[in-house]
């Protein structure tokens, strides 16, 4: 099976730089997504790791290590229209489908 | 592309009734997914389908659920009869396979509020 654990929530400040860890266990590794979700909307897709390092998309950045379990969701230059929920999801070998954690509520206030 | 369409975008009804939510998912993807999230519980998997085909059903929560395919523009969930414990909002997804990392597009859910 998988287990995926992600912080409930976080609070940050506009402007600053936040850092979401996703720790996770899995028989095999075959990828890992971000995704964010806005309150009543739907989760849309933000960075896929395959390899171990950094992957940068603008301000949203994403790592990964694979020996370790981990990765991280790192928003630079935060806006207040950051504020949303990131899912971390899993995908084992073998299959093709990812299994998503519980999500990491990000608040950012002035 | 429209991206994933699901209908309704919310619906009321009473314990015991039968519930059918809709799904059309982006054209030429050839997975689609039907998930359930709850404030308990996240973001669960129920059911997928792979060109119509359903492959895995294992999270489908009990035989009040079921979902079917009938071609590829199309798919369904039902729950009859309903109960207060399914209220939830419902995703679908879809994906094409060995496109683009085989990304999940959702669509925008239905809420279910089961009286």
């Amino acid at each position: 099976g998988q287990n995926i654990d992600q912080p409930t929530e976080m609070t940050a400040t506009e402007g600053a730089i936040v850092q979401i860890n996703c720790t996770y266990q899995t028989s095999g590794f075959n990828g890992l997504f971000w995704y964010q979700q806005h309150a009543g909307e739907a989760p849309t897709f933000l960075s896929y790791n395959v390899l171990d390092g950094l992957e940068e998309k603008g301000r949203f950045s994403s790592f990964l290590s694979r020996s370790k379990g981990y990765s991280y969701l790192l928003l630079k230059e935060l806006q207040m229209k950051d504020s949303a929920s990131y899912l971390c999801a899993v995908r084992r070998d073998g299959s093709y489908i990812p299994t998503f954690g519980r999500g990491t509520s990000l608040i950012v206030h002035p | 592309d429209a991206g994933v369409i699901q209908s309704p975008r919310h619906e009321v009804t009473e314990m015991g009734q039968e519930v059918t939510l809709r799904c059309k998912p982006i054209s030429g993807h050839d997975y689609l997914f039907w998930y359930r999230q709850t404030m308990m519980r996240g973001l669960e998997l129920l059911i997928y389908f792979n060109n119509n085909v359903p492959i895995d059903d294992s999270g489908m929560p009990e035989d009040r659920f079921s979902a079917k395919m009938p071609n590829a523009s199309f798919s369904t969930l039902k729950i009859q009869p309903s109960e207060p414990r399914d209220s939830a909002v419902y995703f679908c997804a879809s994906s094409q396979q060995g496109i683009s990392k085989n990304i999940q597009y959702f669509g925008a859910g239905t809420r279910l509020s089961v009286l």
